[in-house]
């Protein structure tokens, strides 16, 4: 079984800051892969990066980093320059290999971000 | 990039009646659809597995006699919400996974159902 813990229910960062948001995991599958979501207000989900269990490197997209600490089991969403829109929820998801189906998402509760100005 | 669709965007109904949430992929070919439920505040809670031309697969405590799931097309599921009750009141959202992208899951802009 697999299960994501997000132990932030909630966070503050001040505008132009930036701000991490902590993810763990808990898998026995040997491949799996670690997404970053947002969520605004409007319920859409917003696909932010993507670790691969093998990935060498950390990943990055613009803002975004994923600090992928593998041995803690801990994949954790840092954001740069924090912008007022940055506002949401943030939910982290893993994908297993040997669930049912292989695209498979178990998400964490979700970290509540606000971005002060 | 590749965009999922969900129609209505919100629904409300009377108890008893049933409603249908359809999900499409617009520019790709989803051989996997995915719905979702989730309460205010709460995470998303994966309900069933929608596979094209095949018996959808539902997670342990969802009634598939209440949710009737149908993927007909490549680009076409849809999740039939039989008999609603106000319990049912919810967050619907599909997501699809693109033929060949394994790693990507593209998520619709969700469908809040309000049952009265």
């Amino acid at each position: 079984a697999q299960k994501i813990t997000q132990t932030q229910p909630g966070m503050f960062v001040q505008e132009k800051e930036a701000v991490t948001l902590d993810c763990t995991y808990d898998t026995s599958d040997p491949s799996y892969g670690l997404f970053w979501y947002k969520q605004p207000s409007s319920g859409e989900m917003i696909f932010l990066i993507y670790q691969g269990s093998y990935d060498q490197q950390n990943a990055t997209e613009g803002r975004y980093s994923l600090n992928f600490q593998k041995a803690r089991k801990s994949a954790n969403l840092v954001i740069s320059a924090s912008q007022l829109g940055d506002s949401a929820m943030y939910f982290c998801a893993m994908r297993g290999v040997s669930s049912g189906s292989a695209r498979q998402l178990t998400f964490g509760s979700g970290t509540q971000l606000t971005v002060l100005p | 990039g590749a965009v999922v669709s969900q129609h209505p965007s919100r629904v409300i109904c009377k108890s008893g009646t049933s409603v249908k949430i359809e999900c499409r992929s617009l520019d790709f070919q989803a051989t996997t659809m995915f719905w979702y439920r989730q309460f205010p505040k709460k995470s998303l809670m994966l309900m069933a597995t929608s596979n094209e031309g095949s018996k959808a697969t539902y997670e342990q405590g969802v009634e598939k006699d209440k949710f009737l799931i149908n993927h007909a097309s490549l680009t076409l599921s849809t999740l039939t919400v039989t008999s609603a009750h106000p319990e049912d009141s919810s967050f619907y959202i599909c997501s699809a996974g693109a033929v060949g992208r394994p790693d990507t899951q593209y998520f619709g802009p969700g469908t809040r159902l309000t049952v009265l």
